[in-house]
């Protein structure tokens, strides 16, 4: 079975510092995908990143970077230049893909870790 | 989170009443999803459809059904509600990144 770990339940960082919150996975499947979400106070989901097993680069999305060790399974996320904006819940999840069709796959999600910005 | 809603926004219900969430998605996705939320847990996932006609169980299904009426839309049902159900429920489409915006449901 898939699992997610995030072991940091709590993280406070001062603004225009970069962070790095951590995410590690267990999976048996040579093919896996790997998101990160920020869940703000409104409570949506809003999709940061996401890598995949076989890429061959760390994603990256403005601020965002992915650092991928794939041998030590963990995937953190990287913010960059921090802003009192980013505070929120931030989500690692792996996808488990069901079925044939290419995108159907449901996620398993981290207990999440909440990074609070200090001005 | 443009591309799937979700109504209601928020809900209150007695232990025992029933109800229905729904969900519709506009991107012709084939894969529907229902999440919870609760407290220090994440998201586990409640139930999933495929494609359309087609739903399978995922992490906690106790207590719930769901119905695929059409590619479009997927719903959620509570037939008797309970204070463990007390949750924030997502429902998402396909590439799991497409999120509504969650249905608060507490009951008493």
């Amino acid at each position: 079975a898939q699992k997610i770990t995030q072991t940091q339940p709590g993280m406070f960082v001062q603004e225009k510092e970069a962070v790095t919150l951590d995410c590690t996975y267990d999976t048996s499947d040579p093919s896996y995908g790997l998101f990160w979400y920020k869940q703000p106070s409104s409570g949506e989901m809003i999709f940061l990143i996401y890598q995949g097993s076989y890429d061959q680069q760390n994603a990256t999305e403005g601020r965002y970077s992915l650092n991928f060790q794939k041998a030590r399974k963990s995937a953190n996320l990287v913010i960059s230049a921090s802003q009192l904006g980013d505070s929120a819940m931030y989500f690692c999840a792996m996808r488990d893909p069901i079925g044939v069709n290419f995108g159907n796959e449901k996620l398993t999600f981290g207990t999440g870790t909440r990074l609070t910005i200090i001005p | 989170n443009a591309g799937v809603t979700q109504t209601p926004k928020f809900q209150v219900l007695k232990t025992g009443q029933s109800m229905t969430l729904q969900c519709a998605q506009d991107m012709n996705h084939n894969s529907m999803y229902w999440y919870r939320q609760d407290p220090g847990m994440g998201l586990r996932l409640i139930y999933y459809s495929a494609s359309e006609g087609t739903t399978d169980k995922g992490e906690v299904p106790n207590g719930y059904n769901v119905s695929r009426l059409n590619k479009r839309e997927f719903s959620l049902r509570l037939e008797s509600a309970a204070p463990s159900q007390t949750s924030v429920y997502f429902c998402a489409s396909n590439q799991p990144q497409h999120f509504g915006d969650g249905t608060r449901l507490s009951i008493l």
